[in-house]
């Protein structure tokens, strides 16, 4: 069982929609979350970091972490074509210092 | 502000030859990481370089290696190439101080290997 679970999708939307991706972990140790997102021959961009449970929210982005379900999900509002890309969950604990556990990667599609 | 910049962008090499990979971190950030990225795997973890020294490795087998130069500058070795190495290889710099203090790690745009 691999340490972080991602749905590969891919998850196709209108524009406009809301975008829900989510992630599940087994580590209970893990304590900071991550969402990136990758664009076609990119490297991936931070859009959100998390520390432990709670909501953070940037925009159109909002990020929940439920640590006791060891659940992490991130929603994005009104949609557009420019959010077509790969997002990636990515998580870490102290003693990982910056060595990140990524999921596999959800593809998004958002059509016009 | 330059980001973070791997050459070379494309490879070619064939089953048993070495290869080397380039990263120019951000300037002023201390710390660099390398992960494999492949369809199948996803993103993995290979090592990460802060002040020339290795601070965390992956489970990767030894053939695959790396250095940091005293500018931050970094470089990864494949030795004795397979075809299962091929892959997107990305850098990532960070200031150094680690994730926990809220750090970013940005990345590069990857070097993508093909082994034939």
């Amino acid at each position: 069982q691999k340490e972080v679970e991602q749905d590969p999708g891919p998850l196709s939307v209108p524009e406009g929609a809301i975008v829900s991706l989510n992630c599940t972990y087994s580590n209970s140790a893990f304590q900071y979350f991550m969402w990136y997102r990758q664009y076609s021959r990119k490297g991936p961009e931070l859009l959100m970091y998390t520390y432990s449970s709670g909501n953070k929210e940037d925009g159109r982005f909002t990020a929940q972490v439920d640590k006791s379900s060891k659940y992490i999900s991130l929603f994005i509002r009104d949609s557009q074509p420019s959010d077509s890309a790969t997002y990636l969950c990515a998580m870490s604990f102290m003693e990982y210092g910056n060595k990140l556990v990524f999921g596999a990667g959800t593809i998004l599609r958002v059509k016009s | 502000k330059a980001g973070v910049t791997q050459t070379p962008r494309y490879l070619i090499k064939t089953r048993g030859q070495q290869v080397t990979l380039s990263c120019s971190p951000i300037s002023g950030h201390r710390s660099v990481s390398w992960y494999q990225q492949t369809p199948g795997q996803g993103l993995q973890f290979l090592f990460e370089y802060f002040s020339e020294t290795q601070r965390n490795k992956g489970n990767f087998p030894g053939r695959f290696s790396g250095r940091q130069f005293s500018n931050s500058r970094s470089e990864m070795n494949v030795s004795t190439l397979e075809l299962g190495d091929s892959a997107l290889y990305l850098c990532a710099s960070s200031p150094g101080q680690g994730i926990a203090t809220n750090e970013k790690l940005f990345f590069g745009s990857g070097t993508q290997l093909s082994v034939l």
